[in-house]
């Protein structure tokens, strides 16, 4: 069964970088038989989409965020990564990683603030 | 980029039917969007319901359908039961990246 779990720090300073990594199991993050998205949500905005990664490496970001948001994979490790720089209290939200057609991870809180 | 619209919420009475729908700014509501469908309880991750418009997973209670209706994507709820009652989101793609929904908060009463 297809499991993931984020990891990261809970606490980023305003204009830091943001950084979250997704551990798979039960799939591998290569494999075409998944997408895999970075999602956040927070009480205000609701559910927002981050970025999409395809098989083969192909990567779609949110538009309102692409100057700042990286996502890559590490196959060797079967885990998938998030940065986001220049963070501001905006960006405080629990964090997923999800293969969208089959499961989210648990997700996790991260607040920016000094 | 496109807004996606949905109820905010809905109310159904038990054993009752109920659609929630999904619309996009930029037009009807395709296929090509892979709508999804996903219910979120309190304190629970979302859980994919519905994906592609109209697929179901194993997991997800036969009661639950999913369709193409008017120009909208559409979540049909019938025999409405009391786990039913939570929040549900509706995702469209647009050339490769998603957009949520505001979400329906589903009352069962």
């Amino acid at each position: 069964q297809l499991q993931l779990q984020e990891s990261g720090p809970g606490l980023v300073k305003p204009s830091e970088t943001l950084s979250l990594t997704c551990s798979v199991s039960g799939g591998s993050v290569s494999s075409c038989a998944y997408f895999w998205g970075w999602i956040r949500q927070t009480p205000g905005k609701g559910l927002e989409w981050i970025a999409t990664m395809y098989c083969g490496g192909n990567i779609h970001y949110n538009p309102s965020l692409k100057s700042r948001v990286t996502i890559s994979a590490d196959t060797s490790k079967n885990q998938l990564s998030l940065k986001l720089n220049s963070v501001t209290a905006a960006d405080t939200a629990v964090y997923y990683c999800a293969a969208p057609r089959y499961q989210w991870g648990q997700g996790t809180l991260v607040t920016v603030s000094s | 980029q496109a807004v996606v619209t949905q109820e905010p919420s809905l109310t159904v009475s038990p054993g009752g039917t109920i659609t929630l729908t999904c619309g996009s700014s930029s037009g009807a509501v395709t296929s090509g969007h892979w709508p999804y469908w996903f219910q979120e309880k309190p304190g629970q991750v979302p859980r994919t319901l519905i994906f592609d418009a109209t697929n179901k997973h194993s997991w997800t209670p036969a009661r639950f359908s999913g369709s193409l209706l008017g120009g909208k994507a559409a979540l049909t709820l019938s025999g409405a039961q009391p786990e039913d009652e939570a929040d549900y989101y509706c995702l469209l793609f647009y050339d490769g990246v998603g957009v949520f929904g505001g979400g329906t908060k589903l009352t069962v009463l």
